[in-house]
């Protein structure tokens, strides 16, 4: 089993509060990095694929950068807003049907 | 959009019974995958399927068993349950190129 790791495991910030987690995944044998958003009582949610050394992907205020050659890859979020409360997961991708979790970090965004 | 759906959100059983958690998705996906996730812990991969009848372990298959008689079910059982096997379970599919994996709400199962 391979080892991603996330930091911070939680975070409360303040509603317009700029914020960003990290992944740290093996620098070898990468396949791919995933993000995805886990609200309470519901399904993950798919955020961002990124393959490539220094991809950066952009959703609305989400924004994420991939590091392969050092084995990190970080995600912002910026103005937060209640509605970005959520689990925040990365998977490191080993092969095509190989996906290593990492524990997630909690966002609390307070009004 | 693409649905994954589990049969229960919630689900309490006594140690010793057979469980079923069954995942249904509704977008041809070849491969399905179950998940357990524990507090502290990253997903962990249990089973994955890539076509109807195939299958293979994954990290944590001890304690479990799965079945694929139709492209679209997968179900995993728990022959005889035990404590140690409460937890949040999910199911996810996906294409045969993997792509993307979509994921169903999960299944918070409790062994007592």
């Amino acid at each position: 089993i391979l080892n991603v790791e996330q930091s911070p495991q939680s975070l409360h910030v303040q509603e317009g509060d700029s914020t960003n987690f990290t992944c740290s995944f093996p620098s070898s044998n990468f396949y791919a990095l995933h993000w995805y958003r886990w609200e309470t009582a519901k399904s993950p949610e798919a955020l961002f694929v990124m393959t490539l050394n220094g991809d950066e992907k952009k959703k609305g205020r989400i924004s994420a950068t991939l590091n392969t050659k050092e084995g990190y890859s970080y995600l912002y979020i910026k103005g937060s807003q209640p509605e970005d409360s959520a689990t925040y997961l990365c998977a490191f991708r080993y092969n095509f049907n190989k996906f290593y979790f990492g524990s997630g970090t909690k966002l609390n965004v307070k009004p | 959009d693409v649905k994954v759906t589990q049969s229960s959100r919630y689900l309490v059983k006594r140690t010793g019974e057979k469980v079923f958690l069954e995942c249904v998705q509704d977008m041809d996906h070849e491969n399905m995958f179950w998940y357990r996730q524990d507090p502290g812990l990253g997903l962990r991969l249990i089973y994955f399927s890539y076509d109807v009848k195939m299958k293979e372990k994954g990290d944590i298959p001890e304690g479990y068993s799965v079945s694929r008689e139709k492209k679209e079910r997968f179900s995993l059982i728990l022959e005889s349950a035990s404590t140690n096997q409460t937890s949040m379970y999910l199911c996810a599919s996906s294409t045969s190129e993997a792509y993307e994996q979509y994921f169903g709400p999960g299944t918070r199962l409790t062994v007592t």
